[in-house]
């Protein structure tokens, strides 16, 4: 069964970087996740496609300090200069049979 | 960029059937992307509910299969949901989406179900 796992929280400092996670069920290593983030009381905004050698194609405005990184059956998403708006749930999302969209559980990021 | 619009009753009787329409603007719903519908229960989750192609093709989350009925008006440029025999467990933000190389989101919509 398809499934994605992601950590329910993380923080990090303004101003540093931090690295959320998102893991593929086992079988699945090759599959390639997209990153939403979803800001307070907003709707989800696209990030990313992130394939499984770790290129990645980014939404359009989305900036620099966005990037994505794969290993193994683990995707990643950096996100460096944390800034105060990045405070928000950061979904990672992948495509399936039967289920065509699944989505982790999401990881919730608070700036400290 | 494609913008998109849900609209619909925020108020939803147990048993009745919850309608939504997203209106496409900035882009024709008639370009090769598929069309979604996405939902997310207060404080949970994203639920992919559904999606279609302009032809008229479907996709369906299989645990709403037989409850939900999403369609396409090229003249409008807009989409539709249709959920059925709907509950409490149904309360939820309701959003479109443009699926393509990427990905836009409408703003969603709360939809309530309640007597």
């Amino acid at each position: 069964q398809l499934v994605l796992t992601q950590s329910p929280s993380a923080s990090a400092s303004l101003g540093a970087s931090v690295k959320l996670t998102c893991t593929l069920s086992s079988g699945h290593s090759s599959y390639a996740i997209a990153w939403h983030q979803q800001q307070p009381e907003k709707g989800p905004r696209y990030l990313m496609k992130l394939n499984s050698d770790g290129s990645h194609s980014k939404g359009d405005g989305i900036p620099d300090r966005f990037s994505g990184s794969s290993s193994g059956a683990e995707r990643y998403l950096t996100i460096s200069s944390l800034q105060s708006e990045d405070e928000a749930d950061y979904y990672c999302q992948t495509w399936g049979t039967g289920i065509h969209w699944v989505f982790g559980g999401g990881t919730k990021l608070t700036v400290l | 960029q494609v913008q998109l619009q849900e609209s619909g009753p925020g108020l939803v009787k147990p048993s009745g059937t919850l309608s939504l329409t997203c209106a496409v603007s900035g882009g024709s719903i008639s370009s090769s992307n598929w069309w979604s519908w996405v939902r997310q229960p207060p404080g949970k989750g994203l639920e992919w509910i559904g999606e279609i192609y302009h032809s008229g093709s479907t996709n369906y989350n299989p645990s709403l299969k037989s409850r939900v009925t999403i369609s396409v008006d090229k003249s409008k440029n807009q989409f539709s949901l249709k959920l059925s025999s709907v509950t409490a467990a149904d309360t939820a933000v309701y959003y479109c989406a443009r699926v393509g190389a990427d990905c836009d989101w409408g703003q969603g919509t709360l939809v309530t179900v309640s007597s």
